[in-house]
């Protein structure tokens, strides 16, 4: 299968623990997207990169969350000093350009 | 204002047409779009529609746009169980960031 892939899919971690998630896009997408999905809620945008270069970061990335893409392929992304309210399901999409978005099955972190 | 707005649950028999709908806020948005999401699975992209059209058809789902009142509708006929999800509509904010509303979650029973 070539489509999205996340890992992990679920994380629990306690609170004030740092967490790392990896989103591999579909191979030949050179734009990649992180959202953030709580419960009860559609998705919102965290942040984007086209190519390794992250063009767009939303102001619910506070300076506790870092993404990087540094050979324009995977992405990580990370939370320091997890909090309660870091509780989500976070989505990775990519696409080719400004094609459509295609989404990964997502990483469910739970801090305690 | 980024407020994409749905009603929250639908439910109807099997086999009857389901109608979800959304008002959204960003009248430049170029596309609107339909997200299914099922539990356990990634958002999976089932319909879109061009802003300069009013309707579109794809088999069993019927898009309808309203540009005046930014009122976007999907219409499912012959409503089946596998249908049941929760569905998103969605703008495109800039040059791709997409802005969800808050999804309707639909129910369908025999």
């Amino acid at each position: 299968d070539t489509g999205v892939s996340q890992n992990p899919r679920h994380k629990i971690t306690k609170r004030g623990q740092n967490v790392t998630f990896r989103c591999d896009p579909i191979s030949e997408h050179n734009r990649l997207y992180w959202y953030r999905q709580t419960l009860g809620q559609g998705p919102e945008f965290l942040t984007y990169f086209q190519n390794e270069a992250q063009l767009e970061k939303s102001r619910l990335l506070s300076d506790r969350f870092s993404a990087e893409r540094p050979k324009g392929s995977f992405s990580t992304l990370e939370i320091q000093r997890t909090e309660q309210g870091d509780s989500a399901m976070y989505l990775c999409a990519s696409s080719y350009q400004s094609g459509e978005q295609f989404f990964g099955p997502g990483t469910r972190l739970t801090v305690l | 204002g980024e407020d994409v707005e749905q009603s929250l649950f639908l439910s109807v028999r099997e086999g009857d047409s389901s109608v979800i709908n959304c008002t959204y806020t960003d009248s430049s948005s170029t596309y609107l779009y339909w997200y299914k999401q099922e539990p356990g699975a990634g958002l999976q992209l089932l319909t879109y529609i061009f802003s300069n059209m009013d309707m579109k058809q794809d088999q069993r789902l019927t898009v309808l746009l309203n540009k005046k009142d930014k009122h976007l509708s999907l219409r499912i006929a012959d409503t089946q169980t596998g249908d049941s999800a929760i569905y998103f509509c969605a703008e495109i904010e800039g040059i791709d960031k997409l802005i969800f509303g808050t999804g309707t979650r639909l129910q369908v029973f025999p």
